[in-house]
């Protein structure tokens, strides 16, 4: 079946400006999670969703970063006033929840700012 | 102090050889551990769970030391295929909304030399 999309896969833009990233997970994960990866690091944590609610945004770095999950299943990671120090691969996984339930990655929007 | 701290490599070795990557964990209360497979520019993905009566699967064998807080990853008989960087992976639920968040070391890279 089709797993976890991301789009898009790559974002250039300028300091200052606002990007949307977007997270399609496997049709029927209830449990999705917004990490991000800076080069030479592993994934770091942003937020959890369980359906519609963020239940856990204990990650995310600033007030800048805001994300949406309206219906439970497609979600958006926001980024106002970007800055150069947000340029990293922006990574999305879903699963159907619980602690030994693998969560599935996204191949990832790598963005960059200038 | 990270949470989970991997032999930093890279580990360059020939077709065959054996490997171990080790990692520590510093939470004690981390629940579930895993080793993920990253290619390069590529999404994390799932090589194993890791259980404390240890695990094999094929030329992979892992271990859990609970006392000491320890991980690591054995690899027999090493391919071409198998060079990636290797992430070690820990889930703490830190909240009663059942966040399984996925705590990621750095990662080791590791190449198989012809």
């Amino acid at each position: 079946g089709a797993g976890v999309s991301q789009t898009p896969s790559n974002k250039v833009t300028e300091k200052g400006k606002y990007v949307e990233l977007r997270c399609d997970p496997i049709s029927g994960h209830t449990a999705l999670y917004w990490y991000r990866q800076s080069l030479g690091q592993g994934p770091e944590f942003l937020i959890y969703f369980q359906g519609t609610g963020a239940a856990d945004d204990s990650g995310l770095p600033n007030d800048r970063f805001f994300a949406v999950r309206p219906e439970g299943s497609v979600s958006t990671l926001k980024i106002q006033r970007t800055e150069r120090g947000d340029s990293a691969v922006y990574l999305c996984a879903s699963s159907s929840g619980g602690s030994e339930d693998t969560q599935y990655f996204g191949p990832g929007t790598r963005l960059t700012v200038l | 102090r990270k949470e989970v701290e991997q032999d930093p490599g890279p580990f360059n070795v020939p077709e065959g050889a054996t490997v171990a990557f080790n990692c520590t964990y510093s939470n004690s209360a981390s629940q579930s551990f895993f080793w993920y497979r990253q290619d390069c520019r590529k999404e994390p993905k799932l090589l194993m769970s890791v259980y404390s009566s240890g695990n094999e699967d094929g030329r992979f064998t892992a271990q859990l030391n609970r006392a000491s807080q320890y991980i690591s990853l054995l690899i027999r008989d090493s391919k071409l295929s198998d060079s990636a960087t290797y992430l070690c992976v820990v889930t703490i639920s830190y909240s009663g909304a059942g966040s399984y968040q996925l705590t990621f070391g750095k990662g080791t890279k590791l190449s198989v030399i012809p």
